[in-house]
């Protein structure tokens, strides 16, 4: 079955430019997830959904950054006015329900490169 | 989330057991134990969790100690497709939260 896909799989952008970044999660997955992971680090929570109700957006790291999930499937993750520190990539990831004992699956994640 | 400590990076030779060590000593009674692993340029891929008991499956085992203080993943025979970044989460909530991970290099 189809996985996690994520769109576009690399993104540049100069820098003042605002991008959105597309997630479609696996189908009837209630949960999802926003991860951004810079270059050698492990990936930092960004933003969670369940269904179309953003429950957790702490990781978000400016008001530059905004999520939205308005039908409870795909997911877009908009960030304006993009800075150089914004190049990372950008992860999405859905579980079904969202409990601590499910397992999450990753898409291959949107590399953004901020010129 | 309670924090967890893995080792930098391990070298191990293809075709032999890998052991992977995690320690997690403020870890709480309602803490998954997490294991996911990221290949280059892909997304973390789901190895195997566990709560108390050890856990197997066709990817791994987790070995859980008895005080859950640290755990151990298991790769019976390590192949060259083992190659990755392996991260040990605990999971209280819905999100993930990870640490740098082992890098794990495979010798042929």
């Amino acid at each position: 079955g189809a996985g996690v896909s994520q769109s576009p799989r690399y993104k540049v952008a100069k820098r003042g430019q605002d991008v959105a970044l597309r997630c479609d999660p696996i189908s009837g997955h209630v949960s999802l997830f926003w991860y951004q992971q810079a270059l050698g680090q492990g990936p930092e929570f960004l933003t969670y959904f369940q269904n179309e109700a953003q429950l957790d957006k702490s990781g978000l790291p400016s008001d530059r950054f905004f999520a939205e999930r308005p039908e409870g499937s795909v997911s877009t993750l908009k960030i304006q006015r993009t800075q150089q520190e914004d190049s990372a990539v950008y992860l999405c990831a859905s579980s079904l329900e969202g409990w601590p004992n499910e397992k999450l699956f990753f898409g291959s994640g949107t590399q953004l490169s901020v010129l | 989330d309670a924090k967890t400590t893995q080792p930098n990076s391990m070298e191990s030779n293809e075709e032999e057991p890998v052991h992977l060590p995690c320690n997690h000593s403020t870890i709480s009674g309602t803490d998954y134990i997490h294991w996911y692993r990221q290949l280059p340029s892909q997304g973390p891929e789901y190895v195997i969790h566990g709560l108390t008991s050890n856990v197997n499956n066709r990817m791994a085992s987790l070995a859980i100690a008895e005080d859950r203080k640290s755990s151990t993943l298991i790769l019976h025979r390590a192949t060259l497709r083992d190659a990755a970044v392996y991260y040990c989460i605990l999971r209280d909530g819905e999100k993930l939260t990870f640490g740098t991970g082992t890098r794990l290099t495979i010798i042929p």
